[in-house]
Formats: structure tokens, C-alpha cells, sequence
């Protein structure tokens, strides 16, 4: 299958910074990436669509004015948590997929802690 | 999309067939089955896909009974490695937002 990276693998900040991740889909071009969440023992919760070009369609609940998408190309696409606090600390998960592919390519996942 | 239900945990041992069930009662004519699975600490990875016709390709066979109630993921020769948790999705399409449920712990038991 294809691959998807995500940058990067882990991440501590202090409360109050913004940290980007990165995800970029290495041999197919993803006109559509999505952002998950999960929280220990928990299952992932979808945070927002993104298609290229356009702005992120954002799942109730999700603050789009903290957590900021940019799908600006066909293969990368970023999330930056902005005024980071402990409660966002947890997994986040990317997935890439295209209008001819049937399934979605997952990243390795991003490990957040915020002090 | 139509919602799964999963055992929360089973087990098998090592170099059997794993048998995971999904139930999906309400499951409409244009939605596939798809299975995916994640280990402990990692991006999901997906499995395979069916419609109504049974499937096997490289790691799995899906199995979908006549009425698309209900399916089963069947691993042929379970390893170590396969210990994960699996999740069953209905999708009309792979390529848009998917809906996590709480899937099934698979432990393989040596």
C-alpha cells in the first residue's frame, strides 16, 4: 500500500506554544487527508477533512481556530495545535486517499504531551 | 453510515485461524465492509474490503453472509505480530471520513 509519514513522531511542549505536524503522503497524490485524535485506551475520533486547495471541514466539537489545517499541496498536509494545553495532549493520526483509491493510508501517528 | 458491533477482546493462539465477527444490521446496498486493524502505538493499517462477495487477498479473508448482516475477518495463521486491535467499518466509500468504533482486542497467545 501507499505511505504516509508523519513529522513528527513525538512531541513535548510548555502550555501556551503552537506545535505543527506534518503529514505527507510519499507516492500518491492525496487530494483528501484527514486528522484523527485518539486518547489512551480509547478509540480515534475524526478532527476534520481537508481536500487540497480548499479549508478543512471541521467535526462538532472540533475549535477551528485552535486546531489549524492547511492541505496546501497534493501531498502534504499540516495540523498545528495552537495555545497548546495538557488536555491536548494525545495521539494524532493522519490518513491519505485519493478519488481512485478505495482505502485510506495511515501515518505512524504523532505523540503529543503538553507540559 | 451503518453502525458495527464487535466483540471487545478475544484471543487465539499462535498458528491458528483467528475468526473476528462483525455484526452490521443495518448496512445498506452501496456500503462495503471494511476492515482495519491497529497495533499498539501505530497509524491504523488497512486489511481488505468487500461489498457482498467473499474476499482474501495477501493477510486476510472477509467473509459476508448472504443477507450483509453480519461478516467475519479471518486471519489463516495467526503470529505474534497480529496481536492488535481490529476494527470493522461500513463505508460507501473507502476514501472518505471514517467512523472508529471501539473494535476488537486480538490478543495471539503463544
Amino acid at each position: 500500500g501507499a505511505v504516509v509519514s508523519q513529522h513528527p513522531s513525538w512531541v513535548i511542549c510548555k502550555s501556551g506554544t503552537s506545535v505543527k505536524i506534518e503529514c505527507r503522503s510519499l507516492d500518491f497524490q492525496a487530494t483528501t487527508m484527514f486528522w484523527y485524535r485518539q486518547f489512551p485506551k480509547q478509540s480515534l475520533m475524526l478532527m476534520a477533512t481537508s481536500n487540497e486547495g480548499s479549508k478543512a471541514t471541521y467535526e462538532q466539537g472540533v475549535e477551528k481556530d485552535k486546531f489549524l489545517i492547511n492541505h496546501a499541496s497534493l501531498t502534504l498536509s499540516t495540523l498545528t495545535v495552537t495555545s497548546a494545553h495538557p488536555e491536548d495532549s494525545s495521539f494524532y493520526i493522519c490518513s491519505a486517499t485519493g478519488p481512485l483509491v478505495r482505502e485510506q493510508f495511515f501515518g505512524p501517528g504523532t505523540r503529543l504531551t503538553v507540559l | 453510515d451503518a453502525k458495527t458491533t464487535q466483540p471487545p477482546s478475544m484471543d487465539c493462539a499462535e498458528g491458528r485461524a483467528a475468526n473476528l465477527p462483525c455484526n452490521h444490521s443495518t448496512i445498506s446496498g452501496n456500503e462495503y465492509v471494511y476492515w482495519y486493524r491497529q497495533i499498539h502505538s501505530q497509524g491504523p493499517q488497512y486489511i481488505i474490503h468487500g461489498l457482498k462477495n467473499n474476499e482474501t487477498n495477501e493477510m486476510a479473508s472477509l467473509i459476508i453472509t448472504e443477507d450483509r448482516k453480519s461478516s467475519t475477518l479471518i486471519l489463516p495463521h495467526a503470529t505474534l505480530r497480529d496481536t492488535a486491535v481490529y476494527y470493522c467499518i461500513i463505508s460507501n466509500f473507502g476514501n472518505e471520513k471514517l467512523t472508529f468504533g471501539t473494535g476488537t482486542r486480538l490478543t495471539i497467545i503463544p
